[in-house]
């Protein structure tokens, strides 16, 4: 099936540095979402955004939607230990409108 | 309102036995996903439904089977498990795709 790329695949960060990560596709998207998963449970939504250079705040962290509406960014500024997790992308397209594609994923540790 | 309910939240399995993972939702949502999350992995879709009555395969349905009688519930069926099934398992619903998905806190299955 279909998935998107996410990149990196894994991060081992210090306390207080900033993230980013990115998802990348070969089709276009009309919606792009943020999950995170944390140890031991299910994905839960940080930040969804609907329009080309959309640019979207959820406290540290910051979302964007691409212009080419193939790509989407997040940031997360001053990463603290409560963010350790599993960040994935979620596409959504009108070819395909029953269900998201999901990216990779990308897991974020970040030490003290 | 409890969103999304999975039970049980672990069960281990001997090979060639069955058992439903049950999934219940009180959002109202039409749309309901059933996911499997391997090791280090990301989501694998399994079966999805749009509405009540209404099922579609996913990427991975081989010996799985659904159901959708009711809004509320969408139960999941492993029929003969066996080892390649041990997996963390997610349910998830949806108003629809581009509104983003509710997940469950999932259930972790072991087949030995």
């Amino acid at each position: 099936g279909q998935q998107l790329n996410q990149s990196p695949q894994s991060m081992f960060i210090q306390e207080g540095e900033d993230v980013s990560m990115n998802c990348t596709s070969s089709s276009i998207f009309n919606t792009w979402l943020w999950y995170k998963q944390d140890p031991g449970e299910g994905p839960v939504l940080l930040i969804a955004l609907y329009k080309a250079g959309e640019l979207t705040s959820n406290g540290r962290l910051t979302a964007q939607f691409g212009i080419t509406r193939k790509d989407s960014f997040l940031n997360i500024s001053a990463s603290i230990p409560s963010d350790v997790g599993i960040y994935f992308c979620a596409g959504h397209s009108t070819y395909n409108t029953d269900k998201l594609i999901f990216g990779t994923g990308t897991r974020l540790q970040v030490f003290p | 309102n409890a969103g999304v309910t999975q039970t049980p939240k672990f069960r281990i399995l001997k090979i060639g036995q069955s058992m439903t993972l049950q999934c219940t939702q009180d959002m109202n949502h039409n749309y309901m996903y059933w996911y499997r999350q391997d090791p280090g992995m990301g989501l694998k879709l399994i079966y999805y439904s749009v509405g009540a009555g209404i099922t579609d395969k996913g990427e991975v349905p081989n010996g799985y089977n659904v159901s959708r009688s009711t809004t509320e519930d969408f139960p999941l069926r492993l029929e003969l498990a066996a080892p390649s099934q041990t997996s963390v398992y997610f349910c998830a619903s949806s108003y629809g795709g581009s509104y983003g998905y509710t997940f469950g806190s999932g259930t972790r299955l072991t087949v030995v």
